[in-house]
């Protein structure tokens, strides 16, 4: 167990709908990630929060946003969703900003997109 | 835009073989990190290697930093199907927003007992 905590675990929905995905981090780390993985591409980063701030951004869609909110949580906020955002989405934390930081994963939520 | 490139990108290997992934990058990189899948799983770290040249052994998984810090390998001795998983390598590039890591495609290792 990371310490990460993410839910829900899986969530279906259908095409057009919008979705939230919520990450706690390990606690004492301030910094939050997320990540998109599928099949064909990997694991790729979408976005980093530092202690409510946005820090650093990846491949992340228009239709995709995130925030973390004063008690460090963090959510990523999926619209107008298509069959080709089904994928496993994680989120990862670490204690810092940059440099050395090890981070850690949370179990994943399952999005399946009918 | 920054890339690390890992090969292979699949290995099936007899338990007791060896088995090794390798991770390149175009740009020199402050660090790299590597992290093992399970099957269904999270990927959970394994190592941090920060200085040219290095190496690092956990057990029967040895770990190397290219001189120039743009690429990396993972070697593991004598394969166990409990090594089985997906091993990706992340790096972080010099220079400009050090903030997030490049992960590989990562290698899926399959083990037949």
């Amino acid at each position: 167990d990371s310490g990460v905590t993410q839910t829900p675990k899986h969530l279906i929905t259908a095409t057009g709908q919008r979705v939230t995905l919520r990450c706690s981090p390990r606690s004492g780390d301030l910094s939050v990630y997320w990540y998109q993985q599928s099949l064909d591409q990997g694991l790729q980063f979408l976005i980093q929060y530092y202690n409510g701030e946005e820090r650093a951004k990846g491949n992340i869609l228009e239709r995709f946003s995130a925030q973390q909110f004063p008690d460090l949580h963090s959510e990523l906020n999926l619209s107008s969703l298509e069959l080709g955002d089904s994928a496993l989405y994680f989120c990862a934390s670490s204690v810092g900003l940059v440099g050395a930081d090890t981070q850690y994963f949370g179990p994943g939520t399952r999005l399946t997109v009918l | 835009g920054q890339q690390v490139m890992q090969i292979p990108q699949y290995q099936h290997v007899q338990e007791g073989e060896d088995f090794t992934t390798y991770c390149n990058s175009s740009t020199t990189l402050s660090n790299i990190q590597w992290y093992k899948q399970r099957p269904g799983g999270h990927p959970v770290f394994l190592i941090q290697l920060v200085k040219s040249g290095e190496v690092k052994k956990q057990k029967r998984l040895t770990f190397q930093f290219g001189e120039a810090k743009k690429n990396s390998s993972l070697h593991i001795t004598a394969t166990q199907t409990t090594d089985v998983g997906t091993y990706f390598c992340a790096g972080r590039h010099s220079g400009g927003s050090n903030y997030k890591l490049t992960f590989g495609k990562g290698t899926l290792l399959t083990v037949n007992p």
